[in-house]
């Protein structure tokens, strides 16, 4: 069965320092879909960052940036020059086959940017 | 361009009661699905529609279900609601509702049963 696993329930990082939150993931499926999310306070899950499993190169948006080690199944999330409204909950999830954009989410990382 | 809507924002409910949440897509996607959230949890799925059709059902006993309008606009019913029913249910759009897509999602619908 498909798993998404963050081990980091929260982490805490200095403003405009850079900050990587883990994500592994478990499935047997060839193609799939890795994504970030973050949600705020308010509770709306706000899309980050994708990367296929087919893609070679690492995706980046922005700040944002998926170190994408196939191998090892995971893909975690890089978070340049941290900014306080950064502070939020950050759920990695993944999709499987291609007939459905089903989401399996893992149980997410709180993180606190200080000033 | 307009985001993904949802009505209500918050409803209060008592056990047994039936629950209507509803639903507005990002203008030109097809695929809606529906997310369960409870507090400290990721969210769960609960079902997918494609072209009004269902596509993808998660493990939700019958109480929950849904449809998918000619506009592409979805509904989540749930009946004999209980206390475990509570919780924040987002709703999510994309355009093909394939596994590349990215599925953006709305503000969410806040529900409490008492």
């Amino acid at each position: 069965a498909q798993k998404i696993t963050q081990t980091q329930p929260g982490m805490f990082v200095q403003e405009k320092e850079a900050v990587t939150l883990d994500c592994t993931y478990d499935t047997s499926d060839q193609s799939y879909g890795l994504f970030w999310y973050k949600q705020p306070s308010s509770g709306e899950m706000i899309f980050l960052i994708y990367q296929g499993s087919y893609d070679e190169q690492n995706a980046t948006e922005g700040r944002y940036s998926l170190n994408f080690q196939k191998a090892r199944k995971s893909a975690n999330l890089v978070i340049s020059a941290s900014q306080l409204g950064d502070s939020a909950m950050y759920f990695c999830a993944m999709t499987r086959g291609a007939n459905t954009d089903k989401l399996i989410f893992g149980t997410g990382t709180r993180l606190q940017v200080f000033p | 361009d307009a985001g993904v809507t949802q009505s209500p924002t918050h409803l209060i409910k008592t056990r047994g009661q039936h629950v209507t949440l509803r639903c507005s897509p990002i203008s030109g996607h097809k695929s809606v699905s529906w997310y369960q959230q409870v507090l400290g949890q990721g969210p769960q799925f609960i079902f997918q529609y494609y072209e009004k059709e269902e596509r993808g059902r998660g493990n939700f006993p019958d109480r929950f279900s849904a449809r998918q309008f000619p506009n592409y606009s979805s509904e989540l019913n749930v009946n004999a609601l209980l206390l475990g029913d509570s919780a924040l249910y987002l709703c999510a759009s994309s355009f093909s509702g394939i596994s590349t897509d990215t599925q953006y999602f709305g503000p969410g619908t806040r529900l409490t049963v008492l």
